[in-house]
C-alpha cells in the first residue's frame, strides 16, 4: 500500500497568515497516461466528515474559497491556506487514489488559530 | 443535491457481524460515474478505506486486503442505498463508519471523494 506522510502534525496560524501543510507519498502518484496526480486533500472539523477540497493535487472542487490552493506532483504535495480565516481551524488530510485498492490517507494535520 | 443517509446500530457484541446501510438521495447507486464506498476513522488506525461497490455495466467490489475474509459490501438498487457488513468483530473495530460517494468524470478519471454520509460511532463490547 501507498504510504503517506504529513508535516508538521500541528500548526498555530495568526488570522490572515499563511498556513502550508505537506504531504509525502512513498511512490509516484502521477498517472502518466493523463498527467494527473491522483491526490486530494480534505479538511474535517470536530463531529463532520471529511470535506474534499482539492483533487488531482490542484484542482478546487466546486465552492472551495481560493484562499485554498494545491500543489506538487509525484510524490511531494503543498497545501496552502493564503489567508486563514477562524473556520479554516480544523484537521487536514490528504489522500492518494493511484493505487486502489486502497486508497490511504495521511495521519492528518491540525491547524489552530494563534 | 447528492445525500448520504447512514443507519445502523452503534453497538454489537465481540464475535458478531457489524452491519450499516447508507441511503443515496440525489444520486443512483448503478450510477456509472461513482462509486460507493466504506470508510472508518479511529483514534489509533486514522481514516482506514474499507471497500467499494461500483457499476460498468455489471457489478464491482473491492475490499482493502486487511479486511477482505470479513467485509461485505452490497448494493441494493430497488431501494437506492448500500450497505457494510463486517464479520467477528472485536473492539479494534471500534471507530466512526462513514459512508461516501466516489466520483469520476466523463472519462472515467477520479474526482476524490465529494459526498459522505453523517458517520456512525460503532463500538464493540459486551
Amino acid at each position: 500500500d501507498i504510504v503517506l506522510t504529513q508535516s508538521p502534525d500541528s500548526l498555530a496560524v495568526s488570522l490572515g497568515e499563511r498556513a502550508t501543510i505537506n504531504c509525502r507519498s512513498s511512490q509516484s502518484v502521477l498517472y502518466s497516461s493523463n498527467n494527473k496526480n491522483y491526490l486530494a486533500w480534505y479538511q474535517q472539523k470536530p463531529g463532520q466528515p471529511p470535506k474534499l477540497l482539492i483533487y488531482w493535487a490542484s484542482t478546487r472542487e466546486t465552492g472551495v474559497p481560493d484562499r485554498f490552493s494545491g500543489s506538487g506532483s509525484g510524490t511531494d504535495f503543498t497545501l496552502t491556506i493564503s489567508s486563514l480565516q477562524a473556520e479554516d481551524a480544523a484537521v487536514y488530510y490528504c489522500q492518494q487514489y493511484y493505487s486502489t485498492p486502497p486508497s490511504t490517507f495521511g495521519p492528518g494535520t491540525k491547524v489552530d488559530i494563534k | 443535491q447528492v445525500q448520504l443517509q447512514q443507519s445502523g446500530p452503534g453497538l454489537v457484541k465481540p464475535s458478531q457481524t457489524l452491519s450499516l446501510t447508507c441511503a443515496i438521495s440525489g444520486d443512483s447507486v448503478s450510477s456509472k460515474s461513482a462509486a460507493w464506498i466504506w470508510i472508518r476513522q479511529s483514534p489509533s488506525r486514522g481514516l482506514e478505506w474499507l471497500g467499494r461497490t461500483y457499476y460498468r455495466s455489471k457489478w464491482y467490489n473491492d475490499y482493502a486486503v486487511s479486511m477482505k475474509s470479513r467485509i461485505t459490501i452490497n448494493a441494493d438498487t430497488s431501494r437506492n442505498q448500500f450497505s457494510l457488513q463486517l464479520n467477528s468483530v472485536t473492539p479494534e473495530d471500534t471507530a466512526v463508519y462513514y459512508c461516501a460517494r466516489g466520483h469520476y468524470d466523463s472519462s472515467g478519471s477520479y474526482l476524490g471523494d465529494d459526498h459522505w454520509g453523517q458517520g456512525t460511532l460503532v463500538t464493540v463490547s459486551s
